[in-house]
């Protein structure tokens, strides 16, 4: 079945440096990775997507600035948080989606997901 | 309005039991998919089931299986002869064909209490 890696698993970092976050998928070609982000004891909520080779789409509320989305491959998709702090401590999660996957353009396969912690 | 709704912020259930758990949801597009996600405490989202909404037939998937009724916009999971390791947080989601976004509910709680 479809794979996509996440790394790293966890991260703590100091507030006002910046942590970059990799997802990969390792077994198929992603034209659309998604990028979520998880309180604890609630839903995800989409930060914003990304389709290869075009600039992302933000959710209302998301500052594009703060949370810079790359997608520059078919297999690649990073997520950099700058100048983090503590209120950005969250479980990020990205997922995969391809035209051509088992359930057609509707499936979706996510990572692991990073636990980020800001001191 | 909230595209997918769960009602059940928590739910008990014996082991061996059957348990279902509630979703429904809206949306005005004819095609669209519905999924069934399990959260453990890991955090990793498994996914459990997928309904079609031209699928003529109920999705099973093992001790999974999802109650699809259309017309009443439901799409509730039944969980047959719970396991210890159901114990997790279940998420309901739906992709629309038009449009890139899944939209989530906000999850049950499932415990299953031996």
């Amino acid at each position: 079945g479809a794979v996509v890696s996440q790394h790293p698993s966890w991260v703590i970092c100091k507030s006002g440096t910046s942590v970059k976050i990799e997802c990969r998928s390792l077994d198929f070609q992603a034209t659309t990775m998604f990028w979520y982000r998880q309180f604890p004891k609630q839903s995800l909520m989409l930060m914003a997507t990304s389709n290869e080779g075009s600039k992302a789409t933000y959710e209302q509320g998301v500052e594009k600035d703060k949370f810079l989305i790359n997608h520059a491959s078919l297999t690649l998709s990073t997520l950099t948080v700058t100048s983090a702090h503590p209120e950005d401590s969250s479980f990020y999660i990205c997922s995969a989606s391809w035209a051509s996957g088992t359930r057609g353009l509707y499936e979706q396969y996510f990572g692991p997901g990073t636990r980020l912690t800001v001191t | 309005a909230q595209k997918i709704t769960q009602t059940q912020p928590g739910m008990f259930v014996q082991e061996k039991e059957a348990v279902t758990l509630d979703c429904t949801y809206d949306t005005s597009d004819p095609s669209y998919g519905l999924f069934w996600y399990k959260q453990p405490s890991s955090g990793e989202m498994i996914f459990l089931i997928y309904q079609g909404s031209y699928d003529q037939q109920n999705a099973t998937e093992g001790r999974y299986s999802l109650n699809f009724q259309k017309a009443r916009k439901s799409a509730n999971l039944v969980i047959s002869a719970s396991q210890l390791g159901d114990s997790a947080m279940y998420f309901c989601a739906m992709r629309e064909k038009t449009g890139n976004q899944f939209y989530f509910g906000t999850g049950t709680s499932l415990t299953v209490i031996p």
